[in-house]
């Protein structure tokens, strides 16, 4: 079964600080790769998600990942963060092939001082 | 086009009371799910519906029964509730049950079991 270890549970941000949040999973299989997001009293959205071909993800809202397979990581990156990036943020997968549910990790939660 | 909808948003229950949350989606998905979401945990699967007429056991089923009533709507039964269940549910839907599809999340049922 896979799994997913989020290391950072909670960062702290300056406005315009560069972002890089954590994401490792194990699973010895090809991987389908998510990050979703969760602003404040409001739902999970899909922030991007990585299948195949170019492993530099480019999602909304300035956001990127980069999946290293060496690693099994899926790290989240912004270049400039912003007080309304203010969110939890979760990395999740699920093995590719199996069509079996997401599985998710503990989640970051992201707080950005203005 | 409201996406995932899902009644009610708060709930108080006492122990062994029984309740079902509702859950509906307006985008003709095909697979729905419901998830908990507990601190420093991400998000568990309780059950799934991989379509119309199936349902299926996810990691922490236990205590839960589900509806899928018709292709729009996914219900949720706690027979009989216990503290051990205060959390918040969310339902999702994906257009198919294949790997790598994008879920989408409704807002969330806060529960609280004294």
């Amino acid at each position: 079964a896979q799994s997913v270890s989020q290391h950072n549970h909670h960062v702290i941000l300056s406005e315009a600080a560069s972002l890089e949040l954590g994401c490792n999973y194990s699973y010895g299989g090809t991987v389908n790769l998510f990050w979703y997001v969760q602003y404040p009293g409001q739902h999970l959205q899909l922030l991007l998600k990585y299948f195949s071909g170019d492993p530099l993800v480019k999602g909304i809202k300035g956001f990127e990942a980069e999946f290293i397979k060496s690693k099994f990581s899926f790290n989240l990156r912004k270049p400039s963060v912003q007080w309304s990036d203010t969110a939890e943020y979760f990395c999740a997968v699920n093995a590719a092939g199996s069509a079996r549910q997401l599985t998710f990790g503990s989640g970051t939660q992201l707080t950005v001082l203005p | 086009n409201a996406g995932v909808t899902q009644t009610p948003k708060f709930q108080v229950l006492k122990t062994g009371q029984s309740m079902t949350l509702q859950c509906a989606q307006d985008m003709n998905h095909n697979s729905m799910y419901w998830y908990r979401q507990d601190p420093g945990m991400g998000l568990r699967l309780i059950y799934y519906s991989a379509s119309e007429g199936t349902t299926d056991k996810g990691e922490v089923p236990n205590g839960y029964n589900v509806s899928r009533l018709n292709k729009r709507e996914f219900s949720l039964r706690l027979e009989s509730a216990a503290p051990s269940q205060t959390s918040v549910y969310f339902c999702a839907s994906s257009e198919l049950w294949t790997e790598g599809e994008t879920q989408y999340f409704g807002p969330g049922t806060r529960l609280l079991v004294l």
